[in-house]
C-alpha cells in the first residue's frame, strides 16, 4: 500500500515559538493532502485540503495565518503551526490521495506538546 | 447539515461478534470508508463501500445500504489486539470525506 510519512513524530516547544511538521508521500505522487487535528478521546478534525501547487482551503474556525500549510510538490506538504499556544498542543495527522480520491493513506502523525 | 452516527463505545468478549453500525446524512455520496485507530496512532484503512451490499476481508466485513445510509462494520473471532477506536467516514460530492466520531471498542478476555 502507499505510504506516507510524517517528521517529527512528536515535538515539545514553548509557547510562542513557531513549529513545522511536514508530510511525504513515500511511493506515490500525492495530489491532495489533507491535515486533521486530533484531541485525546475525539475523532479527526479535518484543518485544511491542499492541493500541490495551490493554496490550501481551510475548514470553518481554523486559522490560516496561525496555520501556514504549503504543498510545493507532489510529495510534500507542511504544516507550520505559527507562534504555538497550549490550546494546540494535540495529535497532528496527515494524509495524502492520489487523483483517485477514493482512499487517503495517513501518516503516523505528529504529537505536539505545547508548554 | 452532514452527520455521521456511531455509538461511542461498545464491548464485545474475545472470541466472539461484534457489529458497529454507522448511520450517515451527506451531501452526495462517492463511498463510504472505515479505519481502524489504535490509541496514540494514525487511523488505518480497513474497507471502502461504495455499492450496496456485504464485503468480506479475513475476519473483518463492511456493509453498506445506500437507500438507508446505513453501515456496518463487523468483526469475527474477536482478538484482544482489535481493541480500538473505529471510525466510519463518507466521501461526499466534493471527495470530501466527513468523519464519525468513533467508536471503541473494549474486548474483555
Amino acid at each position: 500500500g502507499a505510504v506516507v510519512s510524517q517528521h517529527p513524530s512528536w515535538v515539545i516547544c514553548k509557547s510562542g515559538t513557531s513549529v513545522k511538521i511536514e508530510c511525504r508521500s513515500l511511493d506515490f505522487q500525492a495530489t491532495t493532502m489533507f491535515w486533521y487535528r486530533q484531541f485525546p478521546k475525539q475523532s479527526l478534525m479535518l484543518m485544511a485540503t491542499s492541493n500541490e501547487g495551490s493554496k490550501a482551503t481551510y475548514e470553518q474556525g481554523v486559522e490560516k495565518d496561525k496555520f501556514l500549510i504549503n504543498h510545493a510538490s507532489l510529495t510534500l506538504s507542511t504544516l507550520t503551526v505559527t507562534s504555538a499556544h497550549p490550546e494546540d498542543s494535540s495529535f497532528y495527522i496527515c494524509s495524502g490521495a492520489s487523483g483517485d480520491h477514493n482512499e487517503q493513506f495517513f501518516g503516523p502523525g505528529t504529537r505536539l506538546t505545547v508548554l | 447539515g452532514q452527520n455521521i452516527d456511531q455509538p461511542t463505545e461498545m464491548t464485545a468478549t474475545e472470541g466472539a461478534i461484534v457489529q458497529i453500525n454507522c448511520t450517515y446524512q451527506t451531501s452526495g455520496f462517492n463511498g463510504l470508508f472505515w479505519y481502524q485507530q489504535h490509541a496514540g496512532e494514525a487511523p488505518t484503512f480497513l474497507s471502502y463501500n461504495v455499492l450496496d451490499g456485504l464485503e468480506e476481508k479475513g475476519r473483518f466485513s463492511s456493509f453498506l445500504s445506500r437507500s438507508k445510509g446505513y453501515s456496518y462494520l463487523l468483526l469475527k473471532e474477536l482478538q484482544m489486539k482489535d481493541s480500538a477506536s473505529y471510525l466510519c467516514a463518507v466521501l461526499d460530492s466534493n471527495y470530501q470525506l466527513i468523519w464519525g466520531a468513533g467508536t471503541k471498542l473494549i474486548i474483555k478476555p
